[in-house]
């Protein structure tokens, strides 16, 4: 099973700064890497896939990069709607696995 | 507009049975591989089962093999979950998600199990 893992756990970050997460799988996934948002109460939401590609609808501030094994997700200028947990998953490999998350909170 | 409706959840024994549904409109459901992914209180979401579009192809992960079965019908644009042996460890929502990207998400339904 690939293990992915993100840090830091929690991402203390002020309005309009920037923010980078990073996430890491065991081995490598080349590019089949998804982020997703998951704000209080809901489900969670596709932002990035092939792990640099924005899905429809997500705003421009949202980037991804990263191949192999090494993930970043960037967020250029923090809005207030950005505060929420943010998961990896690679979709290499079955088992499909998830990193523990990045929680993304105000400063 | 793509919809995903998850339907069938609830609270059960451990030891019971639960079959979970999910409606899908907006988009060619035949077409696309599709995908249950849980979520208990405060953990991150796992990935359940997939199958492709002709249901030539299923994926379970291990911790519901033998017990949960998952399905479709085209016809009726519909995915469904059978879960059998339920353990008080399969407490969670339950979305279904379309495609190996997880692109779009229902907004879950609850499975409780307790005695």
């Amino acid at each position: 099973e690939i293990v992915m893992t993100q840090s830091p756990a929690t991402l203390s970050v002020s309005p309009g700064e920037r923010a980078t997460l990073s996430c890491r799988a065991s081995q490598s996934i080349t590019s089949n890497l998804a982020w997703y948002q998951q704000r209080p109460g809901q489900a969670p939401r596709l932002l990035i896939y092939g792990a640099s590609n924005r899905h429809t609808g997500v705003p421009v501030r949202f980037s991804g990069s990263g191949f192999g094994t090494d993930f970043t997700l960037t967020i250029s200028s923090l809005q207030s709607e950005d505060f929420a947990v943010y998961y990896c998953q690679q979709y290499n490999d079955w088992p499909r696995t998830f990193g523990q998350g990045t929680k993304l909170e105000i400063k | 507009e793509v919809q995903l409706v998850e339907s069938g959840g609830g609270l059960v024994k451990p030891g019971g049975s639960l079959r979970l549904s999910c409606v899908a409109s907006g988009f060619i459901f035949s077409s696309s591989g599709m995908n249950w992914v849980r979520q208990a209180p405060g953990k991150r979401p796992e990935w359940v089962a997939s199958i492709t579009t002709s249901s030539n192809n299923i994926f379970y992960a291990d911790s519901v093999k033998g017990r949960f079965t998952i399905s479709r019908d085209n016809a009726k644009n519909s995915l469904y979950l059978q879960m059998n042996s339920l353990r008080v460890e399969d407490t969670a929502v339950y979305y279904c998600a379309r495609d190996r990207k997880l692109d779009y998400w229902g907004q879950g339904t609850l499975v409780a199990v307790s005695s």
